[in-house]
């Protein structure tokens, strides 16, 4: 089965600053690779994903992420942080199970933006 | 409706009681995804619904879980005598299929609180 691993739990960054939020999978083969962020009492919503072809994706509210295969690693990024970031974002994979491609998520990264 | 929409927002309940939570998916989306987010497991796949039937039940925790979906539209994941462990947040999401590289939306979730 695959696996997601995300690293630290709850990350801090100063408005402006730089935001890195880390996740890595275990995979097989090669996988679909997904970035969801949940707002307080809110649904996930997709930020961006990796499927094929160009390994840098870009997505909503400035955020993007690499495929790096050889590091099995899939990191968000954000050049910038806004208050409106501070959320909790998880990582994802798809996984076929039986006959389902159901999301492997990992136990997500709680991000607080400090004015 | 433009999303997926889910009933009860919230719901308490007592140890023993059964209880039913619904999922209206976005029109047209032949897919349909349970999970519960809970905070010592964070966020698992429960069942998945491709039209009318559950290829994949892999993720339910129990044999007092249930769901069903009828018209493939509107689905039903019941409880049956009810645990302090199920207290959760239980997510819907529906999507159209494409071979794992869909993106699926998300419901705003159920939150369970049994008591």
């Amino acid at each position: 089965a695959q696996s997601v691993t995300q690293l630290g739990s709850h990350v801090s960054v100063s408005e402006g600053a730089l935001v890195l939020l880390r996740c890595n999978y275990s995979s097989s083969v090669p996988p679909y690779l997904f970035w969801y962020v949940q707002y307080p009492n809110q649904g996930l919503q997709l930020l961006l994903k990796y499927t094929t072809g160009a390994t840098l994706v870009k997505g909503i509210n400035g955020f993007e992420a690499e495929f790096k295969k050889s590091e099995t690693s899939f990191h968000l990024t954000k050049p910038s942080a806004h208050m409106s970031d501070a959320a909790e974002y998880f990582c994802a994979v798809s996984e076929v199970g039986a006959g389902s491609y159901q999301l492997t998520f990992g136990k997500g990264t709680k991000l607080s933006v400090i004015p | 409706g433009a999303g997926v929409s889910q009933s009860p927002s919230n719901k308490v309940t007592e140890k023993g009681k059964d209880v039913e939570l619904r999922c209206d998916p976005i029109s047209g989306h032949t897919a349909l995804y349970w999970y519960r987010q809970s905070l010592g497991q964070g966020l698992e796949f429960l069942i998945y619904f491709q039209g009318n039937s559950a290829p994949d039940k892999s993720g339910l925790p129990s044999d007092r879980f249930s769901a069903e979906r009828t018209g493939g539209s509107v689905s039903t994941l019941t409880i049956q005598r009810t645990q302090q462990e199920d207290s959760a947040v239980y997510l819907c999401a529906s999507t159209i299929p494409s071979a794992g590289q869909e993106t699926q939306y998300f419901g705003p979730g159920t939150r369970l609180l049994v008591l």
